[in-house]
């Protein structure tokens, strides 16, 4: 199957410090990225939609200016999570689609990063 | 009521017994049924995927989908000691950028 690959798997901040996430699309080329966040023992919340060269589509509730996301090539989307606090941290986990055919079908996931803020 | 319920678990069962796990759900425009793997701090992997009703079998798994009930199930038979992990069902509707609507996960043990 098609790889998606999520950099860094996992990684330690202070608070008020900014991290970067990248996802990238190996094999393919991803029209569209989503990303989801995942509390322990909790099922994957849908954060954001993105579409290559688009702004993202945020979901009710999450903050745009905290979540950036950019999406600027079809193999690579990025999650900054800016100003990070400890209610932050998370599993992220990027799922990457081809093509608009058959929903999300064909969506492939990253690995995720687990993100601690000390 | 939630769109999307799944058993909530956890579930443990002895290597080599049949596991049946499933979800129910409320909206009639939900068209493709997924269910997801996923090991312990590891993304989710797709395991099975469905369109409509029907069965679908893939060596040892199975995912069945009955949309006049609302309910799909995943059978797994001879369970092994590395079936372990939680499974999540997902579903979502025909249409670009259609979003995956997840159950909760249900964590399954399979002992040796």
């Amino acid at each position: 199957g098609a790889v998606v690959s999520q950099h860094p798997s996992w990684v330690i901040c202070k608070s008020g410090t900014s991290v970067k996430i990248e996802c990238r699309s190996l094999d393919f080329q991803a029209t569209t990225m989503f990303w989801y966040r995942q509390f322990p023992k909790q099922s994957l919340m849908l954060m954001a939609t993105s579409n290559e060269g688009s702004k993202a589509t945020y979901e009710q509730g999450v903050e745009k200016d905290k979540f950036l996301i950019n999406h600027a090539s079809l193999t690579l989307s990025t999650l900054t999570v800016t100003s990070a606090h400890p209610e932050d941290s998370s599993f992220y986990i990027c799922s990457a689609r081809w093509g608009q055919g058959f929903g999300n079908t064909e969506a492939f996931f990253g690995q995720g990063t687990r993100l601690t803020v000390v | 009521q939630k769109e999307v319920e799944q058993d909530p678990g956890p579930l443990s069962v002895p290597e080599g017994a049949i596991v049946s796990l499933n979800c129910t759900y409320s909206n009639s425009a939900f068209q493709y049924f997924m269910w997801y793997r996923q090991y312990s701090r590891k993304g989710p992997e797709l395991l099975m995927y469905t369109y409509s009703s029907g069965n679908k079998e893939d060596g040892r798994f199975t995912a069945q989908v009955d949309k006049s009930s609302k309910y799909i199930s995943l059978f797994i038979r001879d369970s092994q000691p590395s079936d372990s992990a939680t499974y999540l069902c997902a579903m979502n509707r025909i249409g670009a950028n259609s979003k995956l609507t997840f159950g909760k996960g249900i964590t399954l043990s399979v002992r040796p």
